[in-house]
């Protein structure tokens, strides 16, 4: 079965440091990728798609890229903020069947002011 | 506009009871999942509603498990005999259509946290 892993559970940084969270995958093609935002006590917010046929994207702060061939995407956020701080989940679609996600476990960000 | 909503936010219940938790997708949306997250695991799908086709249950981990969807809106997830490794956070979230072209982001509710003793 897919084994999806997220490079570890807490990620420690200084504020205005870029923050790199990663995620691997194994026994899996997606067709797509996910980053995911999650506060404690709510659901989890989208932020970014990344597609099977793109390497990079970018929004404000963020980037994602997405190597296949590596089986990992790396998340980036740039001159980090205290609000910055949750957790933060890659998820990973299908290429067939349903639109369901295949979630990892998470890592718990904490930026330091 | 309104989320995705969910109740009830908390449910405690002794083991052995039949639960009901229930889910209000995003007005519109087609697509309907419900997920379950354990302490310290990642989000486990559970079923997936689109539209009138008959809903993808290949995620509910056993029969004592069930969902349905009415009308194509509201959604309900029922767990019969309830057990204490059902204690979980339920997140239920929509997207516009399942379509994977589209590459729909899912909307996701607070969940409800299920506590069974």
């Amino acid at each position: 079965s897919q084994k999806i892993e997220q490079n570890s559970e807490a990620l420690n940084i200084q504020e205005g440091k870029t923050a790199t969270l990663t995620c691997n995958y194994t026994n899996y093609s997606p067709a797509y990728l996910q980053w995911y935002r999650q506060d404690p006590g709510r659901g989890p917010v989208f932020l970014l798609l990344i597609r099977e046929n793109e390497k990079e994207k970018r929004k404000e702060r963020l980037k994602v890229t997405f190597d296949t061939t590596l089986k990992q995407s790396l998340f980036h956020i740039t001159a980090s903020q205290p609000a910055d701080s949750a957790t933060y989940l890659c998820a990973l679609g299908r290429q067939t069947g349903a639109n369901n996600l295949f979630f990892g476990t998470g890592t718990r960000l904490t930026v330091i002011p | 506009g309104a989320g995705v909503s969910q109740s009830p936010s908390n449910k405690v219940t002794e083991k052995g009871k039949d639960v009901e938790l229930r889910c209000d997708p995003i007005s519109g949306h087609t697509a309907l999942y419900w997920y379950r997250q354990s302490l310290g695991q990642g989000l486990e799908f559970l079923i997936y509603f689109q539209g009138n086709s008959a809903p993808d249950k290949s995620g509910l981990p056993s029969d004592r498990f069930s969902a349905e969807r009415t009308g194509g809106s509201v959604s309900t997830l029922t767990i019969q005999r309830t057990q204490q490794e059902d204690s979980a956070v339920y997140l239920c979230a929509s997207s516009l259509n399942g379509g994977r072209a589209a590459y729909n982001e899912q909307f996701f509710g607070p969940g409800t946290r299920l506590t069974v003793l």
